[in-house]
């Protein structure tokens, strides 16, 4: 079945410091690729998405890579901020036909980024 | 604005009785989602619905139930044949023909 495997935390940084957070998927069919967020006792918000081979997702400073070849999806950030740390999420999706039928998550990893 | 709304935000329980989440979204969007959260272990597909009066179970709806009688809302049942019920609980949508999804704020069920 679908699956993705991302680093686990805690990864922590000091302000600043460059971020790289690993995912890699295995899936049956040709997926769209996210990352997403998750602060405390918070519900889940989409970071950056990306549809295609080669496409690069960005927000907020954060960048990611589709890498079908490596299968890949790396989170990337130049210069992290206290209010960057929280909880990131890998996630696949794949339209069936019929609809999506959902998404299938790493993890998450935790992010602490120290002042 | 448009959004998806989750209540209550906590939630607590007896064992042995049944015990329904609430999950409204006004995103007119087609497809709905429930995703169960445990610390280390991501979410978690329970059930969706990608139209309305259909849906389809996911990885692990044994001891939930679900029913979707209008666009907008997608209620969850946990019921006492959840073994394990104790989990924070997200809602969310999707336009059906994309697999990006928008989620509400969470529930958070104890068992007492």
């Amino acid at each position: 079945g679908d699956s993705v495997t991302q680093m686990e935390g805690p990864v922590t940084l000091s302000e600043e410091a460059f971020l790289t957070i690993n995912c890699t998927y295995t899936a049956t069919g040709y997926p769209s690729l996210f990352w997403y967020v998750q602060y405390p006792g918070e519900g889940l918000q989409l970071l950056l998405k990306a549809t295609k081979a080669d496409d690069k997702g960005s927000n907020k400073g954060f960048e990611a890579t589709y890498r079908k070849e490596t299968t890949s999806f790396h989170l990337e950030k130049g210069s992290v901020q206290v209010s960057d740390s929280a909880v990131y999420f890998c996630a696949l999706g794949l339209y069936s036909g019929g609809g999506a039928d959902g998404l299938t998550f790493g993890k998450g990893t935790h992010l602490i980024i120290q002042p | 604005d448009g959004g998806i709304t989750q209540s209550p935000k906590y939630l607590f329980r007896k064992e042995g009785q049944n015990v329904t989440l609430s999950c409204e979204q006004n995103l007119n969007h087609d497809a709905m989602y429930w995703y169960r959260q445990d610390p280390g272990q991501g979410l978690r597909l329970i059930y969706y619905s990608q139209i309305v009066n259909d849906f389809q179970k996911g990885d692990i709806a044994e001891g939930y139930s679900v029913s979707r009688e209008k666009k907008e809302s997608f209620p969850l049942t946990v019921t006492s044949a959840q073994k394990n019920p104790t989990a924070f609980y997200l809602c969310a949508s999707s336009k059906g023909r994309t697999p990006e999804a928008f989620f509400g704020q969470g529930t958070r069920l104890t068992v007492v």
